[in-house]
C-alpha cells in the first residue's frame, strides 16, 4: 500500500533557528496535509496544500507541494519554545481517497 | 464546545469490560473517522462514516464496534480488549464534497490491562 516516510525522524535546534523537514512516497499525491502534535493531544491541521508547486504560509510556517507531487517539505522560521512537537505530513491519492499519513518528524526547541 | 470534541479523555479497563468512546463535531461536517495512535506508528484508520453510512472498515476486528448515529456523533464500543489495543483513539470530521481536510479531537488515551 502507500506509504509516507518524514525526515529527520527527530532533531534538536536552538530557539531562533529556522527549520525544514520533508515528507516523501513513491506515489502521486494530489493533497497534501500538515499537522502538529502536542502531547496527549490530537493532531490540530497547520497547512492544506492542493497544487503542485503550490507555497502556502500559515504565520511562520510554510509549506510546499513539490512539484513532482510525491513530496511535500514544511519550513518553520525563528524557532520558538512552543514548536515543540511531532509534525505529520497527510498525502491524499485521488479525491474522496482516505489520506495516508507519516510517522512523523518530533521537534525538540533548545533554549 | 468548538470543533471535534472526545470523552473520555483517558480509560482504564480490563479485558472483560465493554466501554464506549464518544466523538462529537460541532463544525457542520458530514464525514466522520475513527483513528488509532500507538507508539512509533503512524496513525491507523480504523473506521469512516459518510453522511453516517460506514464506507470503511479497515480489517478492524470485532471487539471494536463504532456507531454512527447522526453525521455529527461517532462513538466507539469497546468489548473483550487486549492489552495491545492500548494506544490512543483519535476522532476526525472533515466536509465530504469541498474540502479534504480532516480536523481532529483530542484523543481518548485508552489502557487496556
Amino acid at each position: 500500500g502507500q506509504q509516507l516516510n518524514q525526515s529527520p525522524q527527530s532533531m534538536f535546534i536552538q530557539e531562533g533557528e529556522d527549520v525544514s523537514m520533508n515528507c516523501t512516497s513513491s506515489s502521486i499525491f494530489n493533497t497534501w496535509l500538515w499537522y502538529k502534535q502536542d502531547p496527549g493531544e490530537g493532531p490540530v491541521l497547520l497547512i492544506a496544500l492542493y497544487k503542485a508547486g503550490e507555497l502556502t504560509s500559515n504565520g511562520r510556517l510554510t509549506a510546499q507541494f513539490g512539484i513532482t507531487r510525491k513530496d511535500s517539505f514544511l519550513n518553520i522560521s525563528a524557532s520558538i519554545p512552543s514548536d515543540v512537537g511531532i509534525y505529520f505530513c497527510a498525502g491524499q491519492g485521488n479525491y474522496g481517497q482516505n489520506f495516508v499519513f507519516g510517522p512523523g518528524t518530533r521537534l525538540s526547541v533548545l533554549p | 464546545e468548538t470543533g471535534v470534541t472526545q470523552t473520555p479523555r483517558h480509560l482504564v479497563m480490563g479485558m472483560t469490560n465493554k466501554k464506549s468512546l464518544k466523538c462529537e463535531q460541532h463544525l457542520g461536517h458530514n464525514a466522520m473517522y475513527w483513528y488509532k495512535q500507538s507508539a512509533k506508528k503512524p496513525l491507523e484508520l480504523m473506521f469512516v462514516y459518510n453522511f453516517k453510512e460506514q464506507t470503511e472498515n479497515n480489517s478492524v476486528p470485532s471487539r471494536f464496534s463504532p456507531e454512527c448515529p447522526n453525521s455529527s456523533h461517532l462513538f466507539l464500543h469497546l468489548h473483550t480488549l487486549q492489552p495491545e489495543d492500548s494506544a490512543l483513539y483519535l476522532c476526525a470530521s472533515s466536509q465530504v464534497g469541498t474540502s479534504a481536510e480532516q480536523y481532529f479531537g483530542p484523543g481518548t488515551r485508552l489502557t487496556v490491562t
